[in-house]
């Protein structure tokens, strides 16, 4: 069974400091893992994704993860916040394996940025 | 590319109504397509697997005969909310699989029931 615990329900950051959204994983074999961003009254939009191969990954945005797996974590990262980034953030794994490609989601963070 | 539509966008009916919704890969073909439901400031639980031309995978929990299903193509799904009721009202959002390892979301529906 693989699970996902996002730390933090809300997050809220000053504009043009770092954003830091943490993520970790339970997972019998490696998995994949994804950040997705949600808007308001919309669906959910891929930011970055890990599978195989260089553990930083880069995504939209500016946004990037480092996968982590002796700590079985994959926190989220911008350096400077912008308006533009408060929004639902929800961290995603899936089990290679798994010929269905379900995901498991964690419950999401939402971010704010004030002024 | 990997563009995922979803129509209506939002719709409000009676109770005792029935709602349906479809799900559109509009520049892919979906090996597979995801159903699943929102609840305000929740997590997306997912509610059936579906590939085409095979009846859906329903997740423990979720009643097969009030969440029809149908995969009719590689390009459309369609859930339905049969004989809906206010506890019905949600965000229904579905996500499509071209064969890799990402999915690709849909806008949401936003159903209400009155």
């Amino acid at each position: 069974a693989q699970s996902v615990t996002q730390l933090g329900s809300h997050v809220s950051v000053s504009e043009g400091a770092l954003v830091l959204l943490r993520c970790n994983y339970s997972s019998s074999v490696p998995p994949y893992l994804f950040w997705y961003v949600q808007y308001p009254n919309q669906g959910l939009q891929l930011l970055l994704k890990y599978t195989t191969g260089a553990t930083l990954v880069k995504g939209i945005n500016g946004f990037e993860a480092e996968f982590k797996k002796s700590e079985t974590s994959f926190h989220l990262t911008k350096p400077s916040a912008h308006m533009s980034d408060a929004a639902e953030y929800f961290c995603a794994v899936r089990t290679p394996t798994d010929s269905w490609g379900k995901f498991q989601f964690g419950a999401g963070t939402q971010v704010v940025v004030t002024p | 590319g990997a563009v995922v539509s979803q129509h209506p966008s939002r719709v409000i009916c009676k109770s005792g109504t029935s709602v349906k919704i479809e799900c559109r890969s509009l520049d892919f073909q979906a090996t597979t397509m995801f159903w699943y439901r929102q609840f305000p400031k929740q997590s997306l639980m997912l509610m059936a697997t579906s590939n085409e031309g095979s009846k859906a995978t329903y997740e423990q929990g979720v009643e097969k005969d009030k969440f029809l299903i149908n995969h009719a193509s590689l390009t459309l799904s369609t859930l339905t909310v049969t004989s809906a009721h206010p506890e019905d009202s949600s965000f229904y959002i579905c996500s499509a699989n071209r064969g890799g390892e990402t999915q690709y979301f849909g806008p949401g529906t936003r159903l209400l029931v009155l």
